[in-house]
């Protein structure tokens, strides 16, 4: 069982140059959801979707972009990379939305030099 | 804003000893999940709670959510150095899960 699967597991940048991380599920699960981790702040919400062609905001969205063209896959997308999105992001997904187990992928580290 | 606090942050015990943490928020949440997150990898549920008092046993984890539904602990008897992890408290909010920072806890062999 794969589960979610995010790619790439690593990556570094430098200021301005743009990337996209991709998660695919293979548990049929309506809601996806991107999160960034930093230490001492836990996980924050920066977007979500809640079925195929669906985006929206969560907490901190500014400076990302999401797109949900096929139910499997949500992809994040930084367009002008700054320092300050360096973290830790994970690909989420679950049946229900906000009580509902959430099902997580292994994490993709990102450095913004 | 509804916010959750996690205490203590950090927590270094000898296996064998219990310990509790805890998850404090002064908003009522409609449930609570609680995570464990090893290193380099996707938090893991362990248990949800939804009913004011609840409490739930997973092995020697036992979790209780408050009468209130404000708070929440979770205590490990006799901790072994497998529990070592990153523990998340998540409550349910307005439209989304609201995150605690997490308790690192490490166990000595």
């Amino acid at each position: 069982n794969a589960g979610v699967t995010q790619t790439p597991k690593f990556r570094v940048l430098k200021t301005g140059q743009s990337m996209t991380l991709l998660c695919a599920q293979d548990m049929n699960h309506e809601y996806m959801y991107w999160y960034r981790q930093d230490p001492g702040m836990g996980l924050r919400l920066i977007h979500y979707s809640v079925g195929e062609g669906t985006t929206a905001k969560g907490e901190v969205p500014d400076g990302y972009n999401v797109s949900r063209l096929k139910k499997q896959n949500f992809l994040l997308g930084l367009e002008s990379a700054a320092p300050s999105q360096t973290s830790v992001y994970f690909c989420a997904s679950s049946w229900q939305t906000y009580t509902g187990e959430l099902f997580f992928g292994e994490g993709s580290r990102l450095t913004v030099l | 804003t509804q916010l959750l606090e996690q205490s203590p942050q950090f927590l270094s015990i000898q296996e064998g000893e219990n310990l509790t943490v805890y998850c404090n928020s002064s908003s009522v949440f409609s449930s609570l999940q609680w995570y464990r997150q090893e290193p380099g990898e996707g938090p893991v549920l362990l248990v949800t709670v939804v009913t004011g008092g609840e409490v739930k046993k997973l092995k020697r984890l036992t979790f209780q959510f408050g009468d209130a539904r404000k708070d929440s602990s979770l205590h490990i008897t006799a901790a072994q150095p497998g529990d070592t992890g990153l523990y998340l408290c998540a409550g349910g909010g307005n439209y989304q899960l609201i995150w605690g920072a997490g308790t690192k806890l490490i166990i000595k062999p």
